[in-house]
């Protein structure tokens, strides 16, 4: 069974300071991992990707097959990076596509 | 204007009563899935379908039934065996065969039952 961890549900930061989203999974295959984000009255919609290695909006993650994890960075928080962020784990196995995603981690960005 | 669209935006229902969710893309997306969003729980799968005709049950598929008779269409019906409906329900898309490849999300329905 596939799981992804999320273990705040929220995380508060001061404008600039830097962020740390946690997110650990559990499978057994080859990973396929991402973030989403989802903005205040907006719908989900994918933040990165962990194939790209890019960076979007000043956020970065990087997976660690060793600590089975793929944290979300950004080394200075905005106001406008407030929002919900989930972490999910694309999981193909005999022809079916199953995504499972963590219980989310909302990020408030203090002034 | 490609995209995802659930309807309607707000739905009230009266206990007792079965409700279809509608969902429909034109991405040309093979993969649909449905998911319930509730406070601090994350996004739970409840039924997600790779193909016309065939879907299967997530996580939390009880008091729920699908359909999938049209590639651009997998309504979620909520019956009345759903023991505590009142949710944000999302529908979302992907292509099933490329890897790598994110979910597409319609902007959800809230529904309530008074």
């Amino acid at each position: 069974a596939q799981r992804v961890t999320q273990p705040e549900k929220l995380l508060s930061v001061f404008k600039g300071a830097p962020v740390e989203l946690k997110c650990n999974y559990s499978y057994s295959g080859s990973p396929e991992l991402f973030w989403y984000v989802q903005y205040s009255r907006q719908r989900l919609q994918l933040l990165l990707r962990h194939i790209s290695r890019e960076s979007i909006k000043g956020f970065t993650a990087d997976l660690n097959k060793g600590e089975t994890s793929f944290h979300l960075k950004k080394p200075f928080a905005q106001e406008e990076d407030s929002a919900m962020y989930y972490c999910a784990l694309n999981e193909n196995s005999g022809g079916y596509q199953k995504v499972t995603f963590g219980t989310g981690t909302k990020l408030q960005v203090i002034p | 204007d490609g995209g995802i669209t659930q309807s309607p935006k707000y739905l009230f229902r009266k206990e007792g009563q079965n409700v279809t969710l509608s969902c429909e893309q034109n991405l040309n997306h093979d993969a649909m899935y449905w998911y319930r969003q509730d406070p601090g729980q994350g996004l739970r799968l409840i039924y997600y379908s790779q193909i016309v005709n065939d879907f299967q049950k997530g996580d939390i598929a009880e008091g729920y039934s699908v359909s999938r008779e049209k590639k651009e269409s997998f309504p979620l019906t909520v019956t009345s065996a759903q023991k505590n409906p009142t949710a944000f329900y999302l529908c979302a898309s992907s292509p099933r065969t490329v890897a790598n490849t994110e979910a597409f999300f319609g902007q959800g329905t809230r529904l309530t039952v008074v």
